[in-house]
């Protein structure tokens, strides 16, 4: 079985722009969640979504929205990037959402440079 | 909001030797407590994890121990191999809206 999969693998933006990262569930998965991964440090919970509506939101700027499609596959999108916004963005996938304490898979991530 | 303090930052053992990674929480209400490895360039891979209601699970040479009173759960790996090299990271949850919260990470070195 394929695990959770993520594109673009890398990616170039300049500040002002606008990024689109997708992701793939594991098969039979339910749950997206989104996590931000700066150099040196833990991953950071952004959004949950199970059964495509957004079960959890983490300390982002609205500037940050992602939504789940009817074949639980997911789209982040940021807004006028910043510098700051530069790091690898994670999404992961479980049968069902946090509430509950279902293990989370990650995919391998997108790889986001903001010059 | 929860926050969680992983110890120590990087560890150096020699090849079949034990380390042993340390974190706290600090929500009482956390429930779930999971251990990710993390290669270079690739995304964190759940190596274990326990609940609240549990005080010890072990999975072949993995162990992860729970004090819910001492708000604190470790890491031990027996009989270290040089694939075990890699970044771990503690995480906690209450299995509310906040996801997980996750430690700072341990860059884990085998020495052959």
């Amino acid at each position: 079985d394929a695990g959770v999969t993520q594109s673009p693998t890398h990616l170039i933006k300049t500040r002002g722009q606008h990024v689109t990262l997708r992701c793939s569930p594991i098969s039979g998965h339910k749950s997206v969640s989104w996590y931000q991964q700066v150099l040196g440090q833990g991953p950071q919970f952004i959004f949950q979504y199970y059964e495509k509506e957004e079960r959890g939101r983490g300390n982002f700027p609205d500037r940050f929205s992602a939504r789940q499609f009817p074949n639980y596959s997911s789209e982040l999108n940021v807004n006028a990037l910043l510098l700051g916004d530069s790091a690898l963005y994670l999404c992961a996938s479980s049968l069902r959402g946090v509430q509950g304490n279902s293990p989370l898979h990650f995919g391998n991530g997108t790889r986001l440079t903001v010059t | 909001g929860e926050n969680v303090e992983q110890h120590p930052s990087t560890l150096s053992v020699q090849e079949g030797d034990s380390a042993v990674i340390k974190c706290t929480y600090s929500d009482s209400a956390s429930n779930y407590f999971p251990w990710y490895k993390q290669e270079l360039g690739k995304g964190p891979q759940l190596i274990i994890d326990i609940r609240s209601n549990v005080g010890e699970k072990k999975d072949q040479r993995i162990a992860v121990t729970l004090n819910k009173t001492a708000k604190h759960f470790s890491l031990h790996i027996t009989e270290t191999q040089p694939e075990d090299s890699a970044v771990y990271f503690c995480a906690a949850s209450s299995g509310g809206a906040d996801g997980l919260t996750f430690g700072k990470g341990t860059h884990l070195i085998i020495q052959p």
